[in-house]
């Protein structure tokens, strides 16, 4: 299973907004609605943001949403934070019941 | 509170074995599927593996398929990943994950603080 593909980097000014792609197949992203983002900050454990392409956990902040077309997903980041900066992966289920990551975006705050 | 405590971590030489822990409270254990997930130094995270709630359905990436074993013990709330044959490119820290609900394609909600494993002579 290969990974789902992800801009290395990406950036903003705080106040600004920013979107982050996930490009998988017609194996994972493209026929299943089970698309998670994840938010790491250095030194620290990954953290739920978006389930489901586009839910929310309790607790996030609704500056953060998820998307999907095809076999593309998408999170948007609105109103950019100091805060925000971190490195972001997304996940998709997979046709083999297994999970794939994406290679992770590094977002800065400029 | 979810809290997920992983132990066993530590330096191996090439070919060796290793068990990691998991310690799992604040939820009902045997509900969820569980699973493990390691990121190496300065690069991202690999899915490595899941196991059902009750155990008896495993799934493996094709990295480790044939040396790692993932198991658990819902009497005692924890999870275990055996690792065998290790390899040098097996070194990362690896993250015990809660999955939302009991079927694989809930994914991660629920992550540990990791155990950093080393394979290296």
């Amino acid at each position: 299973q290969s990974a789902l593909t992800q801009p290395a980097s990406v950036s903003g000014s705080p106040g600004q907004s920013i979107t982050i792609s996930c490009t998988g197949t017609s194996s994972d992203v493209g026929v299943y609605n089970y698309v998670s983002w994840y938010q790491q900050h250095p030194g620290k454990a990954p953290k739920l943001m978006i389930y489901d392409v586009s839910n929310r956990p309790s607790g996030v902040s609704n500056r953060f949403s998820g998307s999907k077309s095809g076999n593309t997903a998408s999170l948007t980041i609105s109103g950019l934070q100091a805060e925000d900066e971190a490195d972001y992966y997304c996940s998709s289920y997979t046709s083999s019941s297994t999970r794939v990551f994406g290679g992770g975006t590094k977002l800065t705050v400029l | 509170e979810v809290q997920l405590l992983e132990s066993g971590g530590g330096l191996v030489q090439p070919g060796g074995s290793l068990r990691l822990s998991c310690a799992a409270s604040g939820f009902t254990f045997s509900s969820y599927a569980m699973s493990w997930v390691r990121q190496a130094p300065g690069k991202g995270l690999e899915w490595v593996s899941v196991i059902s709630g009750g155990g008896g359905d495993t799934k493996y990436a094709d990295s480790v398929k044939g040396r790692f074993t993932i198991s658990r013990d819902n009497s005692k709330n924890t999870l275990y990943l055996q690792m065998n044959s290790l390899r040098a490119e097996d070194t990362a820290v690896y993250y015990c994950a809660k999955y939302r609900g009991s079927g694989y394609f809930w994914g991660v909600d629920y992550w540990g603080q990791g155990t950093l494993v080393t394979v290296s002579s």
